[in-house]
């Protein structure tokens, strides 16, 4: 079974909706990201948690919110969806515990917004 | 603000040669750097991580250096086979807050042909 799990894999949906994408992680880290991916401009980071207490900004969180529901679940949902947030989305966990902290990531989420 | 910058953006190349893929940073306090490989639609696989106080790491015919001072890391690929077709990517972890969070490039798109 993979570590970094997310689901659904794809979703197509309409303007103004409310999604939720979700990320499990079996590996036991404390640390949790959310990234989204457009051809062209790499991967850019949205929101991260340090523990289910701790959950802070990143580069381009509007639009967006998070949900730490335990230190496995990490939840990503878009209020009201646009179409600019047509991207593929990413969950990646790493442990604080270690001095080499690799990041590792979930196979992605494919979300179009119509 | 940390700027990551891969050279070049895509790479073409015969089966065996050996090959120099090329990411810059603009703030030379970093924590660690990451190298993943992306197959297309697919979601990130680590390759290497360089912590800060190491100069090089190795893993087959992969090898990765990094020069804080010139805010550059080098990933160097052996031999290359058209399996390693592939977009890569590096990331570095950059100050921030307090804390150390990971900024990506846009990677570098490899096609090996045979």
């Amino acid at each position: 079974d993979a570590d970094v799990t997310q689901t659904p894999r794809n979703r197509i949906t309409k303007t103004g909706k409310r999604i939720m994408l979700e990320c499990s992680q079996t590996k036991g880290h404390d640390r949790m990201y959310w990234y989204r991916q457009d051809p062209g401009l790499g991967l850019r980071l949205i929101y991260y948690s340090f523990d289910v207490k701790d959950i802070n900004k990143g580069e381009i969180s509007d639009g967006y919110s998070v949900s730490r529901q335990a230190q496995a679940k990490f939840s990503l949902s878009l209020e009201s969806a646009i179409p600019n947030q047509t991207a593929l989305y990413f969950c990646a966990t790493r442990s604080s515990g270690s001095s080499y902290n690799e990041q590792f990531f979930g196979p992605g989420t494919r979300l179009t917004v119509l | 603000k940390q700027e990551v910058t891969q050279i070049p953006a895509a790479l073409s190349v015969p089966e065996g040669e050996n090959l120099v893929l090329n990411c810059s940073f603009t703030d030379s306090a970093i924590y660690n750097l990451q190298w993943f490989r992306q197959d297309p639609g697919k979601g990130l696989t680590s390759l290497l991580l360089i912590q800060s106080s190491q100069r090089e790491q190795t893993s087959g015919r992969l090898n990765a250096s990094l020069d804080k001072s010139s805010g550059r890391s080098t990933l160097y690929i052996a031999a290359s086979q058209p399996g390693d077709s592939a977009t890569y990517l590096c990331a570095v972890d950059a100050a921030s807050g307090g804390s150390y969070i990971p900024t990506f490039g846009r990677g570098t798109s490899l096609i090996v042909h045979p």
